[in-house]
């Protein structure tokens, strides 16, 4: 059964990088057409796609964010990361990993399965 | 960016009660839809996807519907496990969007 599981430090100072991995178990990450994604929540607030990354390399980004976000995958740790740069308090969320399933018949992709989430708050 | 709005933000139902969440794009977006489920402390759960398709291992008393801007979340007979927050997300365009959630309380 595939399962992700976040990882990194739970408080960043303002204006330093954050940094998650998300860690993949059950399959490989290069197995199958998939994208492997990070979202967040912020407190008392909706869900954010943060951006997506494939094996091969592509990536996508939230324009929102794009100027202060990487995301890379390494293949031989099964893992993928997301840094954030330049955090401010309205970085402080919940961090999710996701995997994004693009099918080839059905239209359309989604999420699943998601990690458990990691809490991230920006503060000094 | 293609905003989702759901409605209502949240309502209060007995175990076995019919509910239904709405959900309205701001743009045409087909069968673009999933659905999701979230419970407090854990990882979001995909209940539908494009709209009306069932997930694998997910029970038959969850069904979506609609097309265009408008969609449903439909649970049939609602059991002590469904109480929880549910989103729609559209996958037609990026960023991929998200309604701001429906919390499903205890009567």
């Amino acid at each position: 059964q595939l399962q992700l599981q976040e990882s990194g430090p739970g408080l960043v100072k303002p204006s330093e990088t954050l940094s998650l991995s998300c860690t993949v178990s059950g399959s490989s990450i290069t197995s199958g057409y998939y994208y492997w994604g990070w979202l967040r929540q912020p407190p008392g607030k909706g869900l954010e796609w943060i951006g997506s990354i494939h094996s091969g390399g592509p990536t996508n980004y939230n324009p929102s964010l794009k100027s202060r976000v990487h995301i890379s995958i390494d293949t031989s740790q099964n893992q993928f990361s997301l840094r954030l740069t330049s955090v401010t308090a309205a970085d402080t969320a919940v961090y999710y990993c996701a995997r994004r399933v693009v099918p080839d018949i059905i239209p359309g992709n989604w999420f699943d399965p998601w990690g458990q989430g990691t809490q991230v708050t920006v503060s000094s | 960016d293609i905003q989702m709005t759901q409605s209502p933000s949240s309502l209060s139902a007995s175990v076995g009660d019919r509910v239904t969440i709405t959900c309205r794009a701001s743009q045409t977006i087909n069968t673009y839809l999933n659905w999701f489920q979230h419970k407090p402390g854990k990882a979001p759960n995909l209940l539908i996807y494009a709209a009306s398709n069932l997930q694998s291992g997910v029970p038959s008393r969850f069904s979506g519907s609609g097309s265009g801007t408008d969609f449903t979340l439909t649970i049939s007979s609602l059991h002590p496990e469904d109480f929880a927050t549910y989103y729609c997300q559209q996958s037609f365009n990026t960023p991929w969007t998200f309604g701001l959630g429906t919390k499903v309380e205890i009567k």
